[in-house]
């Protein structure tokens, strides 16, 4: 299994700005994932945060808007650039462990929830 | 394409209630299929899971069979309690790398 924390939890941010949030598994991890949880929407895949790379994003998604770190196993932010109200949104951290390649089984972090006026 | 569908919610029963959410999910092959749960105040976690066609993944009362010919997963439980409640995402393996397509899902609340 895997700890993650995640912060800011919650946040309320000016249309314009930018936040990063961060994520700290408490293990090294292969594979790590940044999901958005808009209101009464499903999980999307933003990307994933690659170690030593650039990371790998998902269709509708760019790294200008949504640039991403991973310096580490153990670490990564994703950071919200220019945001506007539609970025008001739940934004979860996800790893899949050593244990679990492919097996489909993810953790994830309480998630940063995400106010944007 | 890729999708899952759920019952929408939200589901109000009462303790001991029998329990179904439904999910269905399109698929070009054969994905694993999964249901997390999230209750209030946490992060999402996995309940359940399945690998291939006919299997039961079960866990904590629940459990879901892999129905390839109506390509459904839908999660049951015989007698609900409160502490069940909390929002329940079916979701579907995507390619070789496992990236999970989720459901809207369905928020669930047991009353005593």
């Amino acid at each position: 299994s895997a700890v993650i924390s995640q912060k800011p939890s919650r946040d309320i941010c000016q249309r314009g700005t930018s936040l990063t949030i961060q994520c700290q598994v408490d293990s090294q991890v292969t594979m790590m994932f940044w999901y958005r949880q808009q209101p009464g929407q499903s999980l999307t895949l933003i990307a994933t945060a690659n170690q030593g790379s650039e990371a790998t994003y998902e269709s509708g998604f760019v790294i200008d808007k949504f640039p991403i770190s991973r310096p580490n196993l153990t670490f990564s932010t994703l950071t919200v650039s220019n945001m506007s109200p539609e970025d008001s949104s739940i934004y979860l951290c996800s790893v899949e462990t050593a244990g679990g390649v492919n097996t489909g089984e993810l953790f994830f972090g309480e998630g940063s929830r995400l106010t944007v006026l | 394409g890729n999708s899952v569908t759920q019952m929408e919610g939200p589901v109000t029963l009462s303790e001991e209630a029998f329990l179904t959410i439904n999910c269905t999910y399109t698929a070009t092959g054969y994905p694993s299929l999964f249901w997390y749960v999230q209750y209030p105040g946490e992060g999402l976690q996995l309940l359940l899971k399945a690998t291939k066609a006919d299997d039961k993944g079960s866990n904590k009362g629940f459990e879901a069979t892999y129905r390839k010919e109506t390509t459904s997963f839908h999660l049951e439980k015989g007698s609900v309690q409160v502490s069940d409640s909390a929002v329940y995402f079916c979701a579907r393996g995507r390619g070789g790398s496992e990236k999970l397509v989720f459901g809207k899902g369905t928020k669930l609340t047991v009353n005593p």
